[in-house]
């Protein structure tokens, strides 16, 4: 199993700031089957990036990954006040499915 | 519309059993391998269960293996989740999860089981 490693567990900016999110993999991901996903309270993840650098339908482009093998990154470049949530990275190439624990991103 | 949709969650006593649907459209169902994720309140993304495309292989987290089984139903284009002797531990959101062409994730919008007597 892959195990993914979210870091910061939190993470405390202003809106404005830029936001770095880090995933990192116990071995390799295949870039194909990576994604990001953003989730606030009471609703399903949001995907926000696919293929390690691929931004989903209607996903700003202040919004990027980018990353290979074991080390991946999900960039927002200026904060706006809708981006303050939890943030999911998830690897599905290789069975099982996993998932990071998650960073949230919270207003200083 | 390329889309996921689940049903059947509700609330139901310790013990007792449940069965989600997840109703596909929009792709062809029967060419993809088909996942359940559950979040418990305030927790993160679980894995649940696979089922291969043709339904030949399945395979189980082993939080749920021996109480829960995956099936499916490719004339109808629909994903269950048979989920048995239900804990309170299982309370959480149920989400069906498929990568579709190039990789591209899609998720339904969940359905919620709640377990308490």
């Amino acid at each position: 199993e892959i195990v993914l490693t979210q870091s910061p567990g939190t993470l405390s900016l202003s809106p404005g700031e830029r936001a770095t999110l880090s995933c990192r993999a116990s071995q390799s991901v295949s870039s194909s089957y990576l994604a990001w996903y953003q989730q606030k309270p009471g609703q399903a993840p949001r995907l926000l990036i696919y293929g390690a650098s691929r931004r989903a339908t209607g996903i700003p482009d202040r919004v990027s990954g980018s990353g290979s093998g074991t080390d991946f990154t999900l960039t927002i470049s200026r904060l706006e006040p809708e981006d303050f949530a939890v943030y999911y990275c998830q690897q599905y190439g290789s069975s099982p499915i996993t998932f990071g624990q998650g960073t949230r991103l919270e207003i200083k | 519309q390329v889309q996921l949709v689940e049903s059947g969650g509700g609330v139901v006593q310790p013990g007792r059993s449940l069965r989600l649907s997840c109703a596909a459209s929009g792709f062809t169902f029967s060419t993809y391998g088909m996942h359940w994720v559950r979040q418990a309140p305030g927790k993160g993304l679980e894995w649940v269960a696979v089922i291969w495309y043709d339904g030949s292989n399945k395979f189980y987290a082993d939080s749920v293996k021996g109480r829960f089984t995956i099936s499916r139903d490719n004339s109808k284009n629909t994903l269950y989740l048979q989920m048995n002797s239900l804990r309170a531990e299982d309370t959480a959101v149920y989400y069906c999860f498929t990568s579709l062409t190039a990789g591209t994730p899609l998720w339904g919008q969940g359905t919620l089981v709640t377990v308490s007597s």
